[in-house]
């Protein structure tokens, strides 16, 4: 099975503006969830979808958001993007939600706000 | 607040010698314990897991230890090697058993 894709690999962005970003879950897979890693602060939960629905949110402004689709595919959205909102953004997916289940990671997005 | 607190932040040791980290967690009702381990540029993935009605795990070299009245688990590998040089981050299962709450990470160098 092809792992957890995660595009683009990379991004820059200014302040103010918004960006997206993709994640395909492991084939099979209907819950995804959403990470910020920063040096220092580890993992940070941001949100999870399974079936199209958001069943829990992290301790994040507003800003962030996401979605989920019919495939599983999911989304992360940002806007107004602030300088610390530089991080690595890591995508997992699980057969299962609720974190019982073994999470598979993508490579991430590495999101640099200049 | 789920907080779930990892010590040390760094850790370096021989090759062959042994390696323990150690995380602590708020939430009494956490009742699952993972470890993942990250490469240098890769993605985490899980090594170990643990769950509250068991206090000892063993795979290999690694193993993992709870203690749930003192609310702490660890992580120990044995006759480290260099490829065992990775960011090794806990977590526990927290927010009535809804999502893994991660530690800040672990850098653990082994030298030769």
């Amino acid at each position: 099975k092809a792992g957890v894709t995660q595009t683009p690999r990379y991004l820059i962005k200014t302040r103010g503006q918004q960006v997206t970003l993709s994640c395909s879950p492991i084939s099979g897979h209907r819950s995804v969830s959403w990470y910020q890693q920063t040096p220092g602060q580890g993992l940070q939960f941001l949100f999870e979808y399974f079936s199209e629905t958001q069943r829990n949110k992290g301790n994040f402004p507003g800003r962030f958001s996401g979605r989920q689709f019919s495939n599983s595919r999911s989304e992360m959205n940002v806007s107004t993007l602030e300088l610390g909102d530089s991080a690595l953004y890591l995508c997992a997916s699980s057969e299962t939600p609720g974190g019982l289940a073994p999470l598979h990671f993508g490579n991430g997005t590495r999101l640099t706000v200049t | 607040g789920e907080n779930v607190e990892q010590h040390p932040s760094t850790l370096s040791v021989q090759e062959g010698d042994s390696a323990v980290i150690k995380c602590t967690y708020s939430d009494s009702a956490s009742n699952y314990f993972p470890w993942y381990k990250q490469e240098l540029g890769k993605r985490p993935q899980l090594i170990i897991d643990i769950r509250s009605n068991v206090g000892e795990k063993k795979d290999q070299r690694i193993a993992v230890t709870l203690n749930k009245t003192a609310k702490h688990f660890s992580l120990h590998i044995t006759e480290t090697q260099p490829e065992d040089s990775a960011v090794y981050f806990c977590a526990a299962l927290t927010g009535g058993g809804n999502k893994l709450t991660f530690g800040t990470g672990t850098q653990l160098k082994v030298e030769l």
